[in-house]
């Protein structure tokens, strides 16, 4: 199992709400990733961070926003939750292997978020 | 662009037998390709992957991919099912273009159904 750890690990909330989901490795991975995926399906990038002060959006649009304040923390945040970013929310980490960095990445158990 | 498909939502087999999940995929230059498997309610568990030489590739809990470069494809397989093998299986590849712009692009996954 990779040392990388999501909390909470489900997330029932209503509309309008703040929500701050952590991420956090102790694995000393620069690279760090969030995904979205709906239950049984494909897993789409939304947010990434090459490391520290460093982030950038994903391919798919979403409404929530990330910070990199320190290598090891990438939490996303959604100012205010509506019922269509329902929806398991997967952080990974990946380390830059040598002049190849072939990126192995690795996940986290994920959180499972519904907005009513 | 980068592409991956997973040609089969679902793969029945029985307990004892060999399984196949297929990938094929697109990509500029030598691809590096990933399997990860991902049990309900959890993330995702990196398998194993090709980066370059011997075609066959040996991973976690006795599966392994064969990479074949004229048929784009990277098949993973296991010569003896095992019930607890049933989960959700994702390939994914990444292009060997250097840069930090390089990402991982996941399948549609496919679902591995052993029957005992």
């Amino acid at each position: 199992e990779a040392d990388i750890y999501q909390t909470p690990r489900y997330l029932v909330i209503g509309t309008g709400k703040k929500i701050t989901l952590e991420c956090s490795q102790t694995m000393g991975h620069d690279k760090m990733y969030w995904y979205q995926q709906d239950p049984g399906m494909e897993l789409h990038l939304i947010h990434y961070s090459y490391g520290v002060n460093s982030t950038e959006k994903g391919d798919l649009s979403s409404e929530s926003t990330v910070s990199r304040i320190r290598t090891e923390h990438f939490p996303l945040t959604l100012e205010s939750a509506r019922p269509s970013h329902t929806s398991q929310y997967l952080c990974a980490s990946s380390l830059v292997e040598g002049l190849t960095s072939t990126d192995t990445q690795y996940f986290g158990p994920g959180t499972r978020l519904t907005v009513l | 662009a980068q592409s991956v498909a997973q040609p089969e939502d679902q793969v029945n087999v029985a307990e004892g037998n060999p399984l196949t999940v297929k990938c094929t995929y697109s990509v500029s230059g030598n691809p590096y390709l990933f399997w990860y498997v991902q049990y309900p309610n959890r993330g995702l568990q990196f398998l194993l992957k090709y980066i370059t030489g011997d075609n066959l590739v040996k991973g976690s809990y006795g599966f392994e991919a064969e990479f074949n470069k004229s048929q784009t494809s990277f098949h993973l397989k296991k010569p003896s099912a095992l019930v607890s093998d049933s989960a959700l299986y994702f390939c994914a590849v990444r292009g060997n273009y250097g840069g930090a712009t390089n990402k991982l692009i996941f399948g549609t996954g496919t679902l591995l159904a052993v029957q005992p």
